[in-house]
């Protein structure tokens, strides 16, 4: 079964530029998360999916990041224009369902430098 | 109010040694799952155990374990017999209904060295 697939790996943008991310969940997850980790802190949600429905997106910064899941599989990330703050880890993970007790799975991530 | 607390940033031990991580959350559900996600210096997170709010009964899985007190609000994760292959960052998080959904919030993360 393959993995949640994010790209690119890493990106290096200057302040004021823009970029996006990518994600493709697992095959049949519904949920889809889109998670920011900055250097040393625990991951932090910015948006979480249900199909191509927002359910919680109460922690983007809705004047700089946007994502959409438009055919509930795959999902984009953008942030425009980028800030220093803005480096970070994003990772995106997927879920089968939405109960409680559904385990996250996890993409390798991009690693994006702000300069 | 920070939900998920992992007071140890981090720990080293020596390989063969135990070491137990401790994770305290805060919830005011009475239903609720916690977690523990392992992330190497690859990056991606590992999914290890979780445990539900009805469930104190702790349980070993093979070199894992856990220690979950409701009464302390606590959920403490141990590795018996330390390996180098166990080094990497451990979070622990809490996953709760947020309008009908899951909502998981993550610890700020312990990272381990173990030494060979």
């Amino acid at each position: 079964e393959a993995g949640v697939a994010q790209s690119p790996r890493y990106k290096i943008i200057e302040k004021r530029q823009s970029v996006a991310f990518w994600c493709n969940p697992i095959s049949g997850h519904a949920t889809l998360y889109w998670y920011q980790q900055i250097l040393g802190q625990g991951p932090k949600l910015l948006i979480q999916f249900q199909n191509n429905g927002v359910v919680d997106d109460s922690q983007l910064p809705k004047d700089r990041f946007s994502a959409e899941r438009l055919k509930g599989v795959d999902s984009t990330l953008k942030i425009q224009p980028a800030k220093l703050e803005d480096s970070a880890v994003y990772l995106c993970a997927s879920s089968l369902g939405i109960s409680t007790n559904e385990k996250l799975f996890f993409g390798s991530g991009t690693q994006l430098s702000v300069l | 109010a920070q939900k998920v607390t992992q007071a140890q940033t981090e720990i080293s031990v020596v390989e063969k040694e135990d070491v137990t991580l401790d994770c305290v959350y805060e919830t005011r559900d009475t239903t609720y799952y916690l977690f523990w996600y392992k992330q190497p210096p690859s990056g991606e997170l590992v999914f290890l155990i979780r445990r539900n709010s009805f469930d104190e009964q702790n349980e070993i899985s093979g070199r894992y374990s856990w220690n979950f007190q409701k009464s302390t609000s606590s959920f403490n994760f141990t590795i018996t017999a330390s390996q180098v292959v166990d080094s990497a960052v451990y979070f622990c998080a809490l996953s709760e209904s947020s309008g009908g959904y899951q909502k998981v919030t993550f610890g700020t993360g312990t990272k381990l060295q173990v030494i060979p």
